[in-house]
């Protein structure tokens, strides 16, 4: 069955980075794009970063673009998401998800993230 | 790009119908036919309902339908149970390569 897991989150101070973590499996990772998107405590969903099934074309929210930077590695179908010059606001709960007829078809659990000093 | 326009809550009893709108403009639900739906139970992740306006991804529950006039995306849910109480959320794909979410609706079963 299909299934992503997210991994990496943590605690880091203002000004800081951190690189999340998200595997497949289940279904050919390499013929699907991949987002991240993530949640803030008690609010709304925020779509954060695309990134095309062949790694070719990466896209991103304004709040987060030439601060965070999205990857992949299909030999080891695994997603990243590298988090720089991270903010109070960048805290939340990132998931990682799927992409299928434009839209987030799995989710995994996500990987809390709190920036904080 | 702006969050999709959705209301704060909805309510219903056991067995009525409700709809929750999603509204956006011509840059996203009104431009593509690429409007998703998600549900969303407390500490859980989302799950998709709806994906290309009104087709259900295989496992849901054919109460769940959705539709779209023009900048505005709906989505209906009949024959209400106590499991649908959750919080929903709609989604566009828009201009520029971007995806927006609406702000979430809470659906409370009376």
């Amino acid at each position: 069955q299909v299934q992503v897991v997210e991994s990496g989150g943590g605690v880091v101070q203002p000004g800081g980075s951190l690189r999340v973590s998200c595997t497949a499996s289940g279904f050919s990772f390499s013929t699907f794009g991949m987002h991240w998107v993530r949640q803030a405590p008690g609010k709304g969903l925020e779509w954060v970063a695309h990134m095309s099934f062949d790694g070719r074309n990466q896209w991103y929210a304004d709040s987060v673009k030439g601060r965070f930077t999205i990857s992949r590695d299909s030999a080891k179908n695994t997603v990243f998401l590298q988090m720089n010059s991270l903010r109070d606001e960048d805290t939340a709960m990132y998931f990682c998800s799927r992409d299928s007829n434009w839209s987030f078809d799995y989710w995994g659990q996500g990987t809390l993230v709190t920036v904080s000093s | 790009q702006s969050a999709l326009t959705q209301p704060a809550s909805v309510s219903g009893s056991p067995g009525q119908a409700l709809t929750i709108s999603c509204t956006g403009t011509s840059s996203d639900v009104g431009g593509y036919n690429r409007v998703s739906w998600y549900q969303q139970h407390p500490g859980k992740a989302p799950k998709l309902m709806i994906f290309a306006v009104n087709n259900r991804p295989s496992g849901v529950s054919n109460r769940f339908s959705g539709s779209k006039s023009g900048n505005t995306a709906s989505l209906t849910i009949s024959g209400l149970q106590a499991e649908d109480e959750a919080d929903y959320y709609c989604s566009s794909y828009a201009t520029s390569n971007h995806w927006v979410f609406g702000g979430g609706t809470k659906l409370t079963v009376l």
